[in-house]
């Protein structure tokens, strides 16, 4: 059965501290990762992974596919309190691309 | 706004009671989906839409749940019947065929009483 795992399930850092948030898949043919940030709403889009080793950068947030682990990483450098939130990984597999294969999240809170 | 919309954000009813819920794509998305979310966890598939066909229905998803896209463009999903165990968070995505990109609606949340 097809399955994407998060760790961790949560964490709490300071101001200013980076994380690194770590997302594992185990999927038949494989296509794409997606990570997006879900705050008290719906989940908003971050990053769309095909290919491994080339990283998707946006301001503080960077991400990287290793297709080989099976693995996604999400890095947040500087951290604010805005970046408290649920960080969602998703798989989209080349035969089921109509739906997308959802981690449980690793819950973020930044302290100031 | 041209993002995704769902009306209505919050709907608290009784359990027996049949409820609805709209969504409205982002205009040139093709394809429509629901999910439910409950505390804790991620999204969980419904069901989806190419244009107006449901292509797929969530086998999880009993018989009281009906999800329609008469015209294409907007969708609407009603739950009969409706049980404690159905209060979530709705959630409404919309990409284009052959991007796997999803965009998600603000989500309906529903308590069940």
């Amino acid at each position: 059965e097809d399955k994407v795992v998060q760790s961790p399930l949560s964490l709490v850092v300071h101001e200013g501290d980076t994380v690194t948030l770590n997302c594992s898949y185990e999927v038949t043919n494989f296509r794409s990762l997606l990570w997006y940030k879900q705050e008290k709403k719906a989940p908003t889009f971050l990053f769309m992974l095909t290919s491994s080793g080339i990283e998707k950068k946006s301001g503080r947030l960077s991400s990287i596919l290793d297709k080989k682990e099976l693995s996604s990483i999400l890095n947040i450098t500087a951290t604010q309190t805005g970046d408290s939130a649920i960080y969602l990984c998703a798989v989209n597999n080349a035969g089921n691309n109509r739906k997308l294969i959802w981690g449980l999240g690793t819950s973020l809170g930044v302290n100031p | 706004d041209t993002g995704v919309s769902q009306d209505p954000r919050h709907k608290i009813t009784k359990r027996g009671q049949n409820v609805t819920f709209r969504c409205d794509p982002i205009s040139e998305h093709n394809r429509l989906y629901w999910y439910r979310q409950t505390l804790g966890q991620g999204p969980e598939f419904l069901t989806y839409f190419q244009n107006e066909a449901q292509l797929e229905k969530s086998r999880l998803l009993s018989d009281r749940f009906s999800a329609e896209r008469p015209k294409g463009s907007f969708s609407t999903l009603e739950i009969q019947r409706t049980e404690q165990g159905d209060s979530a968070m709705y959630l409404c995505a919309s990409s284009i065929a052959g991007q796997e990109t999803q965009y998600f609606g603000p989500g309906t949340r529903l308590l069940v009483l």
